[in-house]
């Protein structure tokens, strides 16, 4: 079992729509999360960056972090085209250990 | 704003070439990764270093070596490419070791 799932997708909404993206993950160490977004053929960039449980918003975008349920959302309000693309958590524990990302989930928004 | 660039965006190589990817950060990060990423799999950690000329095997070093001769700059070497080598190389960078990492662009490499 990988230390991180990820649905690979992939996922297709039409535009305005609620997405939602999750990861689940086995350590209960995990402290740090963070979500990138990897258009295609482009390296991932950080989107959002979360220590702890709760939410953080940014935007149309709220990260979540359920830690008793070891499960961290994404989502996107108002969804929009140009938010195609893949998106990847990553975690840690944040004690010198590397991030371990999840593989990804594909997410396409129709016009 | 960090920048990390990837010295080609797309490579054609022959099995059994050698093949050099560079990495370059102007962030003055201590750490430096090299992944792969092919579909399905995700992101594949090759080799990272935390120092100049230090360096640590990831998950998957069978086939490549990497070199750190100055804290910007981080290549990736294919002693003798493979066709099972042709994949999406990604180079990263952190401060710390457990910290957000910044991606280059990625370089397509293609082996025949």
């Amino acid at each position: 079992q990988k230390e991180v799932e990820q649905d690979p997708g992939p996922l297709s909404v039409p535009e305005g729509a609620i997405v939602s993206l999750n990861c689940t993950y086995s350590n209960s160490a995990f402290q740090y999360f963070m979500w990138y977004r990897q258009y295609s053929r482009k390296g991932p960039e950080l989107l959002m960056y979360t220590y702890s449980s709760g939410n953080k918003e940014d935007g149309r975008f709220t990260a979540q972090v359920d830690k008793s349920s070891k499960y961290i959302s994404l989502f996107i309000r108002d969804s929009q085209p140009s938010d195609s693309a893949t998106y990847l958590c990553a975690m840690t524990t944040g004690s010198g250990d590397k991030l371990t990302f999840g593989t990804g989930t594909r997410l396409a928004v129709r016009p | 704003d960090v920048k990390v660039t990837q010295s080609s965006r797309y490579l054609v190589k022959r099995t059994g070439e050698k093949v050099f990817l560079e990495c370059v950060q102007d962030m003055d990060h201590e750490n430096m990764f090299w992944y792969r990423q092919d579909p399905g799999l995700g992101l594949r950690l090759i080799y990272f270093s935390y120092d100049v000329k230090m360096k640590e095997k990831g998950d998957i070093p069978e086939g490549y070596s990497v070199s750190r001769e100055k804290k910007e700059r981080f290549s990736l070497i294919l002693e003798s490419a493979s066709t099972n080598q042709t994949s999406m190389y990604l180079c990263a960078s952190s401060l710390g070791l457990q910290e957000t990492q910044y991606f280059g662009p990625g370089t397509r490499l293609l082996v025949l």
